[in-house]
Order: C-alpha cells, then structure tokens, then sequence
C-alpha cells in the first residue's frame, strides 16, 4: 500500500500564480482532509471532505479551493498565490470521520514557497 | 483558533528518563488522539483515547484524559534517541464538528544520548 500520496513535494510560486497540490491515497477512505502548518501554529485545518461529491470549509479555507470527484483524489488548489500562503501542506485521509474514532494517515507533505 | 494547546512548548531529556507532555482543550470531544511528527514528514497516529475512558496504554506510551479539565497527557517511558520528534494532541470538537480534527501546537521532544 502506497497510503496518502502527495505531489510535488517542493514547489516554488510567484506572487499571482496558480497551481494545484495533489493528493491520492488508495485506501478507499472516505473522508480526507488538507491541513497546513506553519512555525508555531501548529496544523490548520484548510478544507476536508466526508466522501466524493462532498466537501467543506475548514479554519482557513481563503484563497484555496478543493473538489473530490472520486473517493481516491483531493486536489488542493491555489487560486493566486500570495506569500502568506508559503507553508507546509498536509493531505490527510481517515476511514471514517474524527468523531468516529478512525485515526488519520498523513502523507509527506508538500513543501511550498511563494515569492 | 487552536483547539489544543501543548505544553511544554519544547522538552530535553537524556535517553532512559520518562517525557511528560500536556495538552489542553477548549470545548467537548468524543476523541482526543495524539500524533508524532518527525523532521520533515507527515504525522504518525499513536494512541487514541475516548472521552469516557480515563488512561489507555500502548507499549511506552501511557496517555491519561480529565474531561473535567479539558486535559490530557502523553507520557513516554525509557525515551529512546528515535523519540525525537514533534508532539501533537488533536481532538475532534465533540457533536456537530465531527468531521474534524483540531490540532495543537505541539511539543518538540529531543532525546539524547
């Protein structure tokens, strides 16, 4: 089992530009979720969603948008890239929701830059 | 805003001793779960404790939960230099947020030799 698949792994912006983070795992997870981090904040939580067709705001959820058109793939993307987006960012995936006691299985993350 | 707070904020100890770290939370949880995070890759899961339970143990990993408190601690006994890593709580916001998990700000453990 490959588990949450995350590519690039490092990716480099400029101010304005667009791109998308993507995201597959092969678990048959329904539920997934994209996180980022940054220095002393710990993990946010950006958008998630609880099956394919299906998604939601998270904490952050501005300048990112998400779609999930299959239970394997939640691509993250980045509408117009501003330097308050450089972070670290996380796609996370879980049998069934927090609340159902299902843990979540990380990817590696990507590591973005923008200038 | 956060949901956990972890405290301490780092911790250093030498190989061998125990390694407390605290956790705090703001409103209800079905579920508090812990996760370590090593330099540069996603998080690994670790334990997950319920509300109604009050200690669950695995291997070296003993966590204790006070809902009355909105607490919870993780303690590794006999740390090892491999224990290095980041520490986080997350909690899932009890009823009508159950779809997500909050994370705190975690703890950074070194452990040397």
């Amino acid at each position: 089992n490959a588990g949450v698949t995350q590519t690039p792994k490092f990716q480099v912006l400029k101010t304005g530009q667009s791109m998308t983070l993507q995201c597959a795992q092969d678990m048959n997870h329904e539920y997934m979720s994209w996180y980022r981090q940054d220095p002393g904040m710990g993990l946010r939580l950006i958008h998630y969603s609880v099956g394919a067709g299906i998604t939601d705001q998270g904490e952050v959820p501005n300048g990112y948008n998400v779609s999930r058109s299959t239970t394997e793939d939640f691509p993250l993307r980045l509408l117009s890239a501003a330097p308050s987006q450089t972070s670290v960012y996380f796609c996370a995936s879980s049998y069934r929701p927090a609340s159902q006691r299902s843990p979540l299985h990380f990817g590696n993350g990507t590591r973005l830059t923008v200038t | 805003s956060q949901q956990g707070e972890e405290d301490p904020q780092a911790l250093s100890i030498q190989e061998g001793e125990n390694a407390t770290m605290n956790c705090s939370y703001k409103t209800s949880i079905n579920n508090l779960q812990w996760y370590r995070q090593n330099s540069g890759r996603g998080l690994v899961h670790l334990i997950l404790i319920r509300s109604n339970e009050r200690e669950k143990h695995s291997g070296r990993l003993r966590v204790t939960l006070d809902t009355s408190k909105k607490s919870s601690s993780l303690l590794i006994t006999a740390s090892r230099a491999a224990d290095t890593a980041s520490y986080f709580c997350a909690t899932d916001g009890g009823t009508g947020t159950a779809s997500k998990l909050t994370f705190g700000t975690g703890t950074r453990l070194q452990v040397t030799l």
